[in-house]
């Protein structure tokens, strides 16, 4: 298994540039996340899935966009980027939406974006 | 407001040493608490979940306590080695029917030789 993977790990952007971050996970997960985690901050939730074709709203959702067209792939869309879209951002899955005290959460590299 | 606070910030041990980490959250309803560690430029691993109904988990040199009365959490690391240097995160989940987890800050461990 390759976990969760994401694609690129690097980027640099101009501002209002749009662009969209990949993700994949190959565990057969229901529910898929993605976060930003900026510097001494926690990790913030931008939107989630709890299955393919549901999407919703995370804690920081604004400029960013997500579809869930497969149990596999969960891309984050940039759609006018801005420099405080700088960050790095995490993908995550886990088996259920649910508060199960055993749900474990697997998170991806990351990729590290960078908004001028 | 549901909060996850971790301290210190950062700290610096030499190779060998323990140490401990400190986690208060004030996140309610509560489920579970979750340590989890990250290298530097990787994503957090999980160390160890409790619940509400168990105070410690080890996992190696790791070991996890949990007093949910007065809501904290401690990391201890047992003879620290280089590769211990991490990022060390505590997160809370929230039962509300719905999936809610709050990150805390982390703490920045530094292992020396």
């Amino acid at each position: 298994n390759a976990g969760v993977t994401q694609t690129p790990k690097f980027q640099v952007l101009k501002t209002g540039q749009s662009m969209t971050l990949q993700c994949a996970q190959d565990m057969n997960h229901e529910y898929m996340s993605w976060y930003r985690q900026d510097p001494g901050m926690g990790l913030r939730l931008i939107h989630y899935s709890v299955g393919a074709g549901i999407t919703d709203q995370g804690e920081v959702p604004n400029g960013y966009n997500v579809s869930r067209s497969t149990t596999e792939d969960f891309p984050l869309r940039l759609l006018s980027a801005a420099p405080s879209q700088t960050s790095v951002y995490f993908c995550a899955s886990s088996y259920s939406a649910g508060p199960s005290s055993y749900n474990e959460q697997f998170f991806g590299p990351g990729t590290r974006l960078t908004v001028l | 407001k549901n909060q996850v606070e971790q301290s210190p910030q950062s700290l610096i041990i030499l190779e060998g040493k323990n140490c401990t980490l400190q986690c208060n959250y004030t996140v309610s309803p509560f489920s579970n608490l979750r340590w989890y560690k990250q290298d530097t430029g990787r994503g957090p691993v999980s160390l160890t979940i409790m619940t509400f109904s168990e105070n410690t988990k080890s996992n190696g040199r790791y070991t996890a306590t949990l007093d949910a009365d007065t809501k904290q959490s401690s990391l201890h690391i047992t003879a620290s080695q280089l590769s211990d240097s991490a990022s060390y995160i505590c997160v809370v989940i929230r039962n509300t029917g719905g999936f809610k987890t709050i990150f805390g800050a982390g703490t920045r461990l530094f292992v020396k030789a």
